[in-house]
């Protein structure tokens, strides 16, 4: 049974590009956190999400980012035009039930050059 | 507004000595608490929780301690071992049904001297 993953690991965008962070939860779990991690800084929550829904976006920032976990595939989480603020580390987590204790992946690294 | 403190950026012990780790929380509404446990280049591993009917849970070398009234909890390990060494990271939540939203320290790593 694979853990959560995470692709791409790393990721190197150009400000103004479109950085895409895919996550593949646990198999049997349906409930998808997104976090962030800014440098010499703790997890930020950003969006809570079930098959088709989006529960709680209250930490995600206004314009540019949205996420999604569409009924089949991974649950994506979507950064337009990107600036130098979004260098951080992405980590998407999975539980069976919502409180039901999350599982993390080991994170996408975006670099925003 | 940080929630959820962890003071000490950095702690170094000694092979087999106890490690103890600190955090503090200013939000009276959080009612579980958990540690979780990170190495470079991979996501956080949960280690032990504790929710606020207890003052205590002990997992093997870990253990929690909580004191409510002080807004206040502590990891401990003991004997602590060099592969301890890592960032440690507080974490609180409010049990609010259908949605476990964490809100995390900023951590603290755990150096382990052999």
């Amino acid at each position: 049974n694979a853990g959560v993953m995470q692709n791409p690991r790393h990721l190197v965008r150009r400000r103004g590009q479109e950085a895409r962070l895919r996550c593949s939860p646990m198999k049997g779990h349906s409930h998808v956190y997104w976090y962030r991690q800014l440098p010499e800084e703790g997890l930020k929550f950003m969006v809570y999400l079930q098959k088709e829904n989006i529960i709680d976006e209250s930490g995600m920032p206004k314009e540019r980012f949205s996420a999604e976990f569409p009924k089949e595939g991974p649950s994506i989480l979507r950064i337009q035009q990107v600036v130098r603020g979004d260098s951080a580390a992405y980590f998407c987590a999975s539980s069976p039930k919502a409180d039901g204790g999350y599982t993390f992946g080991s994170g996408t690294r975006l670099t925003v050059v | 507004d940080q929630q959820v403190k962890q003071n000490s950026p950095s702690l170094s012990v000694q092979e087999g000595r106890i490690s103890i780790l600190n955090c503090d929380y200013t939000n009276s509404m959080f009612d579980y608490f958990l540690w979780y446990k990170k190495y470079p280049a991979e996501g956080p591993t949960f280690l032990i929780s504790i929710s606020s009917i207890k003052d205590k849970n002990e997992d093997g070398r870990f253990t929690v301690f909580l004191n409510k009234s002080a807004k206040h909890l502590s990891l401990h390990i003991v004997p602590s071992q060099p592969g301890d060494s890592a960032v440690y990271f507080c974490a609180a939540s409010t049990k609010d049904f259908g949605n476990e939203k964490l809100t995390f320290g900023t951590g603290t790593r755990l150096t382990i001297i052999p």
